[in-house]
């Protein structure tokens, strides 16, 4: 049972580019959610899903786009990446909206 | 504006003493709060949660105290153990969609 998974776990990319943060969870969660972490902040939230088919935005969803095609994955896309989205990301998930169970990070520079 | 506040970033414990960490908030409307303990490298997991319906809750060394009239809630670690050196956050969700997190106070227990 690996829990809440994220791939991969550093990237670097230049101004401009694109790419996906794959999250997978073995929990049979409902609820699945992106977050970022920077310094002097809490965790925000990014978007989230209540379920399989359906996406929602959360407190800071501009410039990323989120896809639920899979109950157990929840992709995290960023199509243009600016220096701003230099930050750590996590996902997590949860069964009821309750308690959520978080993946150990992604950290992404943007130059 | 932060809707949940941790106005210390860090603090300092000698091993078998007591750690009291302290959280604010704002949004009267919160009627729950969960406690989320962070190393370094890994993404936060849960420690404690408090319903607004009690004014405390203890699990083992862990002990969450609730005062809703001033908006404060604190988590008290008897005895601290070096184990115990992490970023702490604080959180409390509005819904099922979203966890407002405090910007965490890391605690160093020194041996």
């Amino acid at each position: 049972n690996a829990g809440v998974t994220q791939t991969p776990k550093f990237r670097v990319l230049k101004t401009g580019q694109s790419m996906t943060l794959l999250c997978a969870q073995d929990m049979n969660h409902e609820y699945m959610y992106w977050y970022r972490q920077d310094p002097g902040m809490g965790l925000r939230l990014i978007h989230y899903s209540v379920g399989e088919g359906t996406t929602a935005k959360g407190e800071v969803p501009d410039g990323y786009n989120v896809s639920r095609l899979k109950k157990q994955n929840f992709l995290l896309g960023l199509e243009s990446a600016a220096p701003s989205q230099t930050s750590v990301y996590f996902c997590a998930s949860s069964y009821e909206g309750d308690e959520q169970f978080f993946g150990p990070g992604t950290r992404l520079t943007v130059l | 504006d932060q809707q949940v506040k941790q106005n210390s970033p860090s603090l300092s414990v000698q091993e078998g003493r007591i750690s009291i960490l302290n959280c604010d908030y704002t949004n009267s409307m919160f009627d729950y709060f969960l406690w989320y303990k962070k190393y370094p490298a890994e993404g936060p997991t849960f420690l404690i949660s408090i319903s607004s319906i009690k004014d405390k809750n203890e699990d083992g060394r862990f002990t969450v105290f609730l005062n809703k009239s001033a908006k404060h809630l604190s988590l008290h670690i008897v005895p601290s153990q070096p184990g115990d050196s992490a970023v702490y956050f604080c959180a409390a969700p509005e819904g099922a969609n979203n966890l407002f997190f405090g910007t965490g106070t890391r605690l160093t227990v020194i041996p």
